[in-house]
């Protein structure tokens, strides 16, 4: 299947500062990024849809001014959460749909936000 | 009504068993019809996908599709202890005229050595 990649991994920061992930499809170009975040033993919740070139559309109840999303080019978006805080501490995922209209999502490896 | 709806489990089953895991749709012209595994601590990983009524085969996974009833299915075969994992279904809708994979909440499989 296709690669996605997601960075960092893992990250720990101070509570008031911005933490910036990166999502990129390495061997396909992915005109639609979604980004999810999975609070433990409960399934993915979908944030926002990233589309190249466009705004990103936030799901109901998404701060959009506090996950600032942008997706510059085909095979790159990134999340940036904004004045962290403790309860943004989740894991956070993000998946990309495969080239010329498919509709097979490959995700990335997600991203483990500590908030301290 | 959920627009994705799972058994949350925990589901157990023997060694070598066939392990059945369930979802229901509410969207009636969802086309593109996915089955993600995810371990524990990692991102979802693709297992299957679905697109017309009946039965598709991979190795050990049968993913089984019935669009009037809205239903669709993973069957694991001679079931590994490597398959203990939770299952998420997901269905492509179009809401509000953007595309979306919608999830299920997932079950959560166990299988016993």
């Amino acid at each position: 299947g296709a690669v996605v990649s997601q960075h960092p991994s893992r990250v720990i920061c101070k509570s008031g500062t911005s933490v910036k992930i990166e999502c990129r499809s390495l061997d396909f170009q992915a005109t639609t990024m979604f980004w999810y975040r999975q609070f433990p033993k409960q399934s993915l919740m979908l944030m926002a849809t990233s589309n190249e070139g466009s705004k990103a559309t936030y799901e109901q109840g998404v701060e959009k001014d506090k996950f600032l999303i942008n997706h510059a080019s085909l095979t790159l978006s990134t999340l940036t959460v904004t004045s962290a805080h403790p309860e943004d501490s989740s894991f956070y995922i993000c998946s990309a749909l495969a080239g010329g209209g498919g509709t097979e999502a490959f995700f990335g490896q997600g991203t483990r936000l500590t908030v301290v | 009504q959920k627009e994705v709806e799972q058994n949350s489990g925990p589901l157990s089953v023997p060694e070598g068993a066939i392990a059945s895991l369930n979802c229901t749709y509410s969207d009636r012209v969802s086309q593109s019809f996915f089955w993600y595994r995810q371990y524990s601590g990692k991102s979802p990983e693709l297992i299957m996908s679905i697109y017309s009524n009946g039965d598709k085969e991979d190795g050990r996974f049968t993913a089984q599709l019935n669009k009037a009833s809205q239903y669709v299915s993973l069957l694991i075969r001679d079931s590994q202890p490597s398959d203990s994992a939770t299952y998420l279904c997901a269905v492509n809708m179009y809401i509000q005229g953007a595309q979306k994979l919608v999830f299920g909440q997932g079950t959560r499989l166990t299988i016993n050595p």
